[in-house]
């Protein structure tokens, strides 16, 4: 089993609906979750961070973490086509240090 | 201000040579961390420094790699006698302090490939 899981998509939604994008992950000692979006050919960029259980909102992207069930998502609301990327999933392990454990990513792809 | 930057950004090498890849991290950041990320992958952690102390180097593949940040600010990830499975972009990044819950900044990468 990986360690963070995530569906490689692609996911298509048009423009100006709710993309909903999902991360499971194994360890329950994970304690930090992080959403990057990283553009193709290009570098991953921090969009969201989130540690407690709950929604935390920002702009058009909200998090979700529930970690009895070990889930984290990111929602995206009034999609637009910039939003079209790779969106990875990352955790932070208790006691592991700082290094981020990524999923594969999924790809976002917003229809005009 | 100036974000992480890496150099070369391209690197063709021929199989068995050694290769150093330079990461210069955003100024006053205090933790490093390189990581390798293959096609259609998410980065894959190698090591990580805090300040000029390597803290964490679980992720190296083997023997051949090795990275050094010996006065707590340029890094330097060294691969020795290099093979194919070696080619990957390398991303290093960088963040404030440690603790989990600063944010990791990546810089653009070096594209490795080895003939």
């Amino acid at each position: 089993q990986k360690e963070v899981e995530q569906n490689s998509g692609p996911l298509s939604v048009p423009e100006g609906a709710i993309a909903s994008l999902n991360c499971t992950y194994s360890d329950r000692g994970s304690q930090s979750f992080f959403w990057y979006r990283q553009y193709s050919g290009k570098s991953p960029e921090l969009i969201m961070s989130i540690y407690s259980n709950g929604d935390k909102e920002d702009g058009r992207f909200t998090a979700q973490l529930n970690k009895a069930s070990q889930y984290v998502s990111l929602l995206i609301r009034d999609s637009q086509p910039s939003d079209s990327a790779t969106y990875l999933c990352a955790v932070i392990v208790s006691g592991s240090g700082d290094k981020l454990t990524f999923g594969t990513g999924t790809r976002l792809a917003v229809r005009p | 201000g100036a974000g992480v930057s890496q150099s070369p950004r391209y690197k063709v090498t021929k199989r068995g040579q050694d290769v150093a890849l330079r990461c210069d991290p955003i100024s006053g950041h205090v933790s490093l961390y390189w990581y390798r990320q293959a096609l259609g992958q998410g980065p894959e952690f190698l090591t990580y420094f805090n300040y000029e102390a390597q803290q964490d180097k679980s992720g190296l593949p083997n023997d051949r790699f090795s990275a050094e940040r010996p006065e707590g600010s340029i890094s330097t990830l060294t691969i020795q006698r290099t093979e194919q499975r070696d080619s990957a972009m390398y991303r290093c990044a960088s963040s404030l302090s440690t603790g989990g819950l600063e944010t990791q900044y990546f810089g653009p990468g070096t594209r490795l490939l080895v003939l």
